[in-house]
């Protein structure tokens, strides 16, 4: 069975800095890697995913992560923290095959202080 | 197209009492599922369906019942609500064109269920 992990219940940066959330997985096989961002009182938003290529992937709002196939890891990161970027991140993982079904991380709050 | 729609968006419901969370997509999505939230658990899994007349047990199906008559609609229905059954439910649908399980998940706004 798959899992995800999330180490950091909440992440806490300034304005201007550097960011990233850790994200593990374990899947038999091949991943699909996910990051979702939750605003307060909304729905799960995509923001990016690694299928497959490239282990450096870029998505919306100036996200990118990190796949690294031996640490079995896929961490988010940005250049630059916006307040606006204060959510919840989700980490999630799909095999190859099997169940299509995704396997989210407990999630980690970013908290960006102006 | 307005997406993954959820009605209603906030429930409180007694002991017993049965009820249905409706979930409805306009993108003729194949895949849709159904999640819960909880706080520091994450999304888990409640039940999914792979096309009209297909639906499958996630990881936390108890309690549960779902049926997919139209590609459109995957309504939940709880059958006797329990208070552990607290929780914030996300309706989400993919498309499976393509690399099969690479298509991103679109999420519904969820509804807020109390069980009293």
């Amino acid at each position: 069975a798959q899992s995800v992990a999330q180490p950091e219940d909440q992440v806490n940066v300034a304005e201007g800095n550097p960011l990233t959330v850790k994200c593990t997985y374990s899947v038999s096989g091949n991943p699909y890697l996910f990051w979702y961002v939750q605003y307060p009182n909304r729905g799960l938003q995509f923001l990016l995913k690694y299928i497959t290529g490239d282990n450096l992937v870029k998505g919306s709002y100036g996200f990118e992560a990190e796949f690294n196939k031996s640490q079995t890891s896929f961490h988010l990161k940005k250049p630059s923290a916006l307040v606006s970027d204060s959510a919840l991140y989700f980490c999630a993982v799909r095999p190859y095959t099997g169940r299509r079904a995704l396997t989210f991380g407990s999630g980690t709050r970013l908290q960006v202080q102006p | 197209n307005a997406g993954v729609t959820q009605t209603p968006k906030f429930q409180v419901l007694k002991t017993g009492q049965s009820m249905t969370l409706q979930c409805a997509q306009d993108m003729n999505h194949e895949y849709m599922s159904w999640y819960r939230q909880d706080p520091g658990m994450g999304l888990r899994l409640i039940h999914y369906s792979v096309g009209a007349g297909i639906t499958d047990q996630g990881e936390v199906p108890n309690g549960y019942n779902v049926s997919r008559s139209t590609t459109e609609d995957f309504p939940l229905r709880l059958l006797s609500a329990a208070p552990s059954q607290t929780s914030v439910y996300f309706c989400a649908s993919f498309t499976q064109t393509g690399p099969v399980g690479a298509n991103e998940q679109f999420f519904g706004p969820g509804t807020r269920l109390t069980v009293l």
